[in-house]
């Protein structure tokens, strides 16, 4: 059964620096969505990617992130200069189309010293 | 934007007994309903949906209902079973931009030998 892949499956940063987590959605699919979950806390979305482009993002997704397709496959999340509160587990997601089902990589758990 | 609540937030039943976790959503063009299973320090994953064409959806131990006219679907799931144990999440969509999905705060439902 295809899935979307993360990595790294842990990233230990100091503050300040930059992090880059990768994410390989399923072939087919054409939405791509980033989300995290801080510890004991809801999934909370934070940016949408369709047709090559930003197609929504929430008032967590500021400056300091961004997003990249940088090939037909690598889908990124660029953190610029971490902060502590950016300690999360991140999700990757991809679907087909809209109203069809989210699939969920296994995530990257960021800590941020 | 989509505001989605979840009760209760945690939820404990015996074996064998039902349980039943009730979301309610504020976009009423919203028309695709799913509900995650998130076990301990792993991804979400769909267990089931369902469109807003339809009222009710079975999935062997697994239910979903949906009143669009009260804007909430409830997750009902029968004979539970200790690996039932874990936090559910219902989701929402928004329409326009990235159809991003917006859960809930979840439930952590134990289920009691």
């Amino acid at each position: 059964e295809p899935e979307v892949t993360q990595t790294p499956s842990h990233q230990v940063t100091q503050m300040g620096q930059e992090v880059i987590l990768r994410c390989v959605p399923i072939s087919n699919h054409l939405y791509f969505y980033w989300y995290r979950q801080i510890l004991g806390q809801k999934v909370e979305f934070l940016v949408s990617f369709y047709n090559n482009e930003i197609s929504e993002k929430s008032e967590i997704f500021d400056d300091q992130f961004s997003v990249e397709r940088p090939d037909g496959s690598n889908f990124t999340l660029k953190i610029r200069s971490t902060k502590l509160e950016d300690s999360a587990m991140y999700f990757c997601a991809s679907r087909e189309g809209m109203n069809t089902e989210a699939f969920f990589g296994q995530g990257t758990r960021l800590t941020v010293v | 934007g989509e505001n989605v609540e979840q009760h209760p937030s945690t939820l404990s039943v015996q074996e064998g007994d039902s349980a039943v976790i009730k979301c309610t959503y504020s976009d009423s063009a919203s028309n695709y309903f799913p509900w995650y299973k998130q076990e301990l320090g792993k991804r979400p994953q769909l267990i089931i949906d369902i469109r807003s064409n339809v009222g009710e959806k079975k999935d062997q131990r697994i239910a979903v209902t949906l009143n669009k006219t009260a804007k909430h679907f409830s997750l009902h799931i029968t004979e539970t079973q200790p690996e039932d144990s874990a936090v559910y999440f219902c989701a929402a969509p928004r329409k326009g931009g990235g159809n991003k999905l917006t859960f809930g705060t979840g439930t952590q439902l134990k289920v009691e030998l």
